[in-house]
């Protein structure tokens, strides 16, 4: 089956430790996006990427890192420097420019 | 700043009835438009694109567009209690789309 999965589904941490969540994709799309979702909110972008080796910043970038060393794969770092990291955070995947995305189940974090 | 609005809602309706969903957007030139349904605790699913004027149908699911008006819609014909969702609009002119905060539903029975 094609898709995207990401994980965990759930992580607890302590304040002041960086977490890597994981985003796996077999669907062969070449974009990758990081959201984060607030309750009650939208979506909003943290980091997406055109293109293996490459990245770029979303709105929100700061407190995060990306990397993006293999088409399949596109792991999200929340650093110690992410004042609020408790969050749904969303990976998703799209062919192309103008294309519709497909979302993973979400990694829903807590920091305490 | 590119901006797509949606109603919060909620927007409640009998089972059986059509349930109508706006979301309008600031960028004149955006070339495609999408909506998707998210469940609570779950991620948002894709349930319908559209990229041209007009109507277009999926089962129980029509999406409208008019680019003249910046205005897109989504009707849910037959509504089902299991349709009770948030659903986001997402307006697209290149690789990021841009998305509403969502209009939530909810179908009674």
């Amino acid at each position: 089956d094609g898709g995207i999965t990401q994980s965990p589904k759930y992580l607890f941490r302590k304040e002041g430790q960086n977490v890597t969540l994981s985003c796996e994709q077999n669907l062969n799309h070449d974009a990758m996006y990081w959201y984060r979702q607030d309750p009650g909110q939208g979506l909003r972008l943290i980091y997406y990427s055109q293109i293996v080796n490459d990245f770029q910043k979303g709105d929100i970038a700061e407190g995060y890192s990306v990397s993006r060393e293999k088409k399949e794969s596109f792991p999200l770092t929340v650093t110690s420097a992410q004042k609020n990291p408790t969050a749904f955070y969303l990976c998703a995947s799209s062919s192309g420019s103008l294309s519709e995305q497909y979302f993973g189940p979400g990694t829903r974090l807590t920091v305490t | 700043q590119k901006e797509v609005e949606q109603n919060s809602g909620p927007l409640s309706v009998p089972e059986g009835a059509i349930a109508s969903l706006n979301c309008t957007y600031s960028d004149r030139v955006s070339q495609s438009f999408f909506w998707y349904r998210q469940y609570s605790g779950k991620s948002p699913e894709l349930i319908m694109s559209i990229y041209s004027n007009g109507d277009k149908e999926d089962g129980r699911f029509t999406a409208q567009l008019n680019k003249a008006s910046q205005y897109v819609s989504l009707l849910i014909r037959d509504s089902q209690p299991s349709d009770s969702a948030t659903y986001l609009c997402a307006v697209n002119q290149g690789y990021i789309p841009t998305f509403g905060r969502g209009t939530s539903l909810i179908v009674h029975p």
